[in-house]
């Protein structure tokens, strides 16, 4: 069964302090790993795919990587609106669009 | 482009009845999923619906169904509701088509039952 498993499960920095979140999973045959940005009451936002360890994705501040075990998002001196959970999710095998998502990191960005 | 709507935004019912969701995705994608998200277990699959076609089913109980029309768009049903279905539940569309597989999630329907 495919698992994901994110950390810390909360983060709170200030304005400017540059930080990382970790995504740790195991699955069988990994077609993809994506985030996604949610903020309350909202659906997911979607942010990065990844298909390969050795990849790197980058956004404004935000830059994701991907190794054969985990996968980290790393934030270069974040901003107040960069509050929100941040999800990751893994898709496995062809033909199978299933997501299985992590409980997600909830970040803090203190003015 | 506009992006995946799902209607209605809000519902409340009682145990017992049951519901419909509506879910229109992005214009060109083909590919139709649905998740429930609760505080407790986070964003869990439920189904996807590809040409009509549902093509893969998550761990719910028969209570939860789905369809998909000809024009992509696609409901979601839950019968017999019972205090545990509460829960935002949210659609994401997919292209399919060069390997393009990111699913665009919509705002969610927020349903509360009492």
């Amino acid at each position: 069964e495919d698992q994901v498993t994110q950390s810390p499960e909360a983060l709170r920095l200030q304005e400017g302090e540059s930080s990382s979140l970790n995504c740790s999973y195991t699955v069988s045959g990994l077609r993809g790993l994506f985030w996604y940005r949610q903020d309350p009451g909202k659906g997911p936002e979607f942010l990065f795919t990844l298909y390969s360890a050795g990849e790197e994705k980058e956004k404004e501040r935000l830059k994701a990587t991907l190794t054969k075990k985990e996968s980290f998002l790393h934030i270069t001196a974040p901003k107040p609106e960069d509050s929100a959970t941040y999800l990751c999710a893994v898709q496995a095998g062809f033909g199978n669009e299933k997501l299985t998502f992590g409980t997600g990191t909830r970040l803090t960005i203190i003015p | 482009k506009a992006g995946v709507t799902q209607t209605p935004r809000y519902l409340i019912k009682t145990r017992g009845q049951q519901v419909t969701l509506s879910c229109s995705p992005i214009s060109g994608h083909r590919s139709v999923s649905w998740y429930q998200q609760t505080p407790g277990q986070g964003l869990q699959f439920l189904f996807e619906y590809f040409s009509e076609t549902q093509r893969n089913k998550g761990n719910f109980p028969g209570r939860f169904s789905g369809r998909q029309f000809s024009n992509s768009r696609s409901e979601m049903n839950v019968s017999t509701l019972e205090l545990g279905d509460s829960a935002l539940y949210l659609c994401a569309s997919s292209p399919l088509t060069s390997g393009t597989d990111t699913q665009y999630f919509g705002p969610g329907t927020r349903l509360t039952v009492l």
